[in-house]
């Protein structure tokens, strides 16, 4: 069956500039997850949705970053006047749920270049 | 909270030779311990998982991890490296279910084959 996939693949955009990042998990994931892998700074958690709703959103590293989930599918990773230290490779995961114990599949990647 | 170390940032092995990567968590409570593996420019893909089973973890490629609560360590070793293994390899714990405490990665292993 079809994986986790994002859009684009890559973004290079001007600096100031807002981008939409874009996730289709896996048909009937409930659980989604948006990550940021930056050099020298690893791969960091940024938030997770439960169906439509994010309980947690202290991951995103400023208010210029917000994501939603419409129809507990799709999900949007939201930056507002991006800035250089922005860029990174934005990765989407899904699992069948938050619990511990569920596999984690992650998409290709958003390759984010902030000029 | 939790947090994961990987001991090596590069490790550099002769094809044909066994493969040892280290990795030591810390958790207040019971967790779940994955290992990933990103190809260059690949997504992440899961190897293996321990979810409070068996602590001897049999993963896919070869590869197998042992969980040692005593040495909260979470070692991933494979009998004979082949050229297709050279990757970046990251240890992950899962704690909660979901949110911000939920998955933590370690800064990754950086697995170098040589012919």
């Amino acid at each position: 069956g079809a994986g986790v996939s994002q859009s684009p693949s890559n973004k290079v955009t001007e600096k100031g500039k807002d981008v939409e990042l874009r996730c289709d998990p896996i048909s009937g994931h409930t659980a989604l997850y948006w990550y940021r892998q930056s050099l020298g700074q690893g791969l960091e958690f940024l938030i997770y949705f439960q169906g439509n709703s994010a309980p947690d959103k202290s991951g995103l590293p400023s208010d210029r970053f917000s994501a939603e989930r419409t129809g507990g599918s799709v999900s949007t990773l939201t930056i507002q006047r991006t800035q250089q230290e922005d860029s990174a490779v934005y990765l989407c995961a899904s699992s069948r749920s938050p619990l511990r114990t569920d596999t984690q599949y992650f998409g290709p990647g958003t390759r984010l270049t902030v000029l | 909270a939790q947090s994961v170390t990987q001991l090596d940032s590069h490790v550099s092995v002769s094809e044909g030779t066994p493969v040892l990567l280290r990795c030591n968590y810390s958790s207040s409570y019971s967790p779940s311990l994955f290992w990933y593996v990103q190809h260059p420019n690949k997504g992440l893909q899961l190897l293996l998982k321990y979810t409070s089973a068996a602590t001897l973890v049999k993963g896919i490629n070869g590869f197998e991890a042992e969980f040692k609560k005593s040495e909260t360590s979470f070692h991933l070793t494979k009998p004979s490296a082949h050229m297709s293994d050279a990757a970046e390899y990251f240890c992950v714990v899962s704690v909660a279910g979901g949110g911000a405490d939920g998955l933590t990665f370690g800064k990754g292993t950086h697995l170098i084959i040589q012919p």
